[in-house]
Parts: structure tokens; C-alpha cells; sequence
């Protein structure tokens, strides 16, 4: 079955540093979507990207959509604390029935 | 108030006992989904649904049993829990209508420790 990975599984940054989540599928995507689980939350979605190529912004968060459609990525410019959280991918299956979940990133932000 | 509610939000049981985890939602979708969540693997799903008839296995089903009793309630059973069966459990619905096509909205989820 289709497979989503992400590295780093944990990252801890100072405060201002930039931070990067790399997000891998085993399969093709039709597209892409991110998530924010903040500590003691649940997940909330942030975008979805569709196109191969895609890059979208978010204020101080970028996220790309590989040319094959098989990884993407999520980097958040000058870190703040209000960024603690695990980050997740997400891709649907070919028919939209259900979605797979990448591992996480768990970002860890020093003030 | 919260579009999608689960109860409880923390329980603690005995190996053996049956549990039910439930889910209820006021955002009007047809798709409903119960995931796992523990450190280090993400959110695996367990089972999800498209309306009441229609009822379907995830990647983690075992041990796991559901019920679709409306449109706006989607219930999960361990039948007889397990200590492996300890962690978070989210429910979550999407819709294929609209701007939030696809878009999966959770729960607050609920906590369970199986003894």
C-alpha cells in the first residue's frame, strides 16, 4: 500500500533559525496536503497543493510540490515559538476514498 | 461550538474490557474516519465511512470494530482492548464538496490507556 514518510522526525531550532520538513510518497500523489498538530491538539489543516511543480506561501511558511509528484516539502522562514507543533503530509488515494498520513516532523522551537 | 465532538476525551480501562469511542459531527459531511495516533508512526487509519451503509477497513483494522448510526455519528468498539491498543484516537470528516475539497477536520480526541 501507498507510504508516506517525512525526515526530520524530530528537529529543535533556535528561535529565528529556519526550519525544513521533507515529506516522500512510495506512489504518485494527486495532490498534497499539510497539517499542524500544536502539543495537546489535533491536527489542522494548513494547504493543499495540486499541481506538479506547486509552490504556495503562507506568510512565513512555504510549501513545495515536487515535479513527480512523489515528495514535497514544508520550510518555515525565521522560526518563532508559536510554530511548536508536529507537522504532517498528507496524500489521498487515487479515488479519494481515504487519505495516508506521513510520520511527522515534531519541531521543537528555543526561545 | 465544535463541528466534530468525541467522548470520552480520556479513559483508562482493563485488558479485556469492551470500550466504545464516539464521534459526532455538525459539518454536514457524509465521510467519516477513525485514526491512531502514536509517536513516531503518525496517524494510521482504522476505519472510515461514506454514509450509513457503507462501512470500510483501514490500514490497522483488527482488534477494531465501527458503527455508522446517522450521518452525523460514527462510533468506534474495541471489543475486548488490548495494552497495545493505548493511544490517541481522532476522528475526523471531509467532504468532496466545496473549497475544502478533501480537507480532513478532526476531533479533540480521545486519550485511552488500556491497563
Amino acid at each position: 500500500g501507498q507510504q508516506v514518510m517525512q525526515i526530520p522526525q524530530y528537529q529543535h531550532v533556535q528561535e529565528g533559525e529556519d526550519f525544513t520538513t521533507y515529506c516522500n510518497s512510495s506512489t504518485t500523489l494527486s495532490n498534497i496536503q499539510w497539517y499542524k498538530q500544536r502539543p495537546g491538539g489535533h491536527p489542522v489543516f494548513l494547504i493543499q497543493l495540486v499541481k506538479s511543480g506547486e509552490v504556495k506561501k503562507q506568510k512565513r511558511l512555504t510549501f513545495q510540490f515536487g515535479e513527480a509528484k512523489k515528495n514535497s516539502s514544508l520550510h518555515i522562514t525565521a522560526t518563532q515559538t508559536t510554530d511548536v507543533g508536529t507537522y504532517f503530509c498528507a496524500g489521498p488515494n487515487m479515488g479519494y476514498q481515504k487519505v495516508t498520513f506521513g510520520t511527522g516532523t515534531k519541531l521543537q522551537v528555543i526561545p | 461550538d465544535a463541528d466534530v465532538t468525541q467522548t470520552p476525551r480520556n479513559r483508562i480501562t482493563k485488558t479485556g474490557k469492551r470500550i466504545m469511542l464516539e464521534c459526532s459531527q455538525t459539518k454536514g459531511h457524509d465521510r467519516m474516519y477513525w485514526y491512531r495516533q502514536d509517536p513516531g508512526l503518525g496517524l494510521r487509519l482504522i476505519y472510515y465511512s461514506f454514509d450509513v451503509k457503507d462501512i470500510n477497513k483501514g490500514e490497522i483494522s483488527d482488534g477494531y470494530s465501527v458503527s455508522r448510526q446517522a450521518q452525523a455519528k460514527f462510533s468506534l468498539s474495541l471489543e475486548s482492548a488490548i495494552p497495545n491498543q493505548t493511544a490517541l484516537y481522532f476522528c475526523a470528516t471531509s467532504d468532496l464538496r466545496g473549497s475544502s475539497y478533501n480537507e480532513q477536520f478532526f476531533g479533540p480526541g480521545t486519550r485511552l490507556t488500556v491497563l
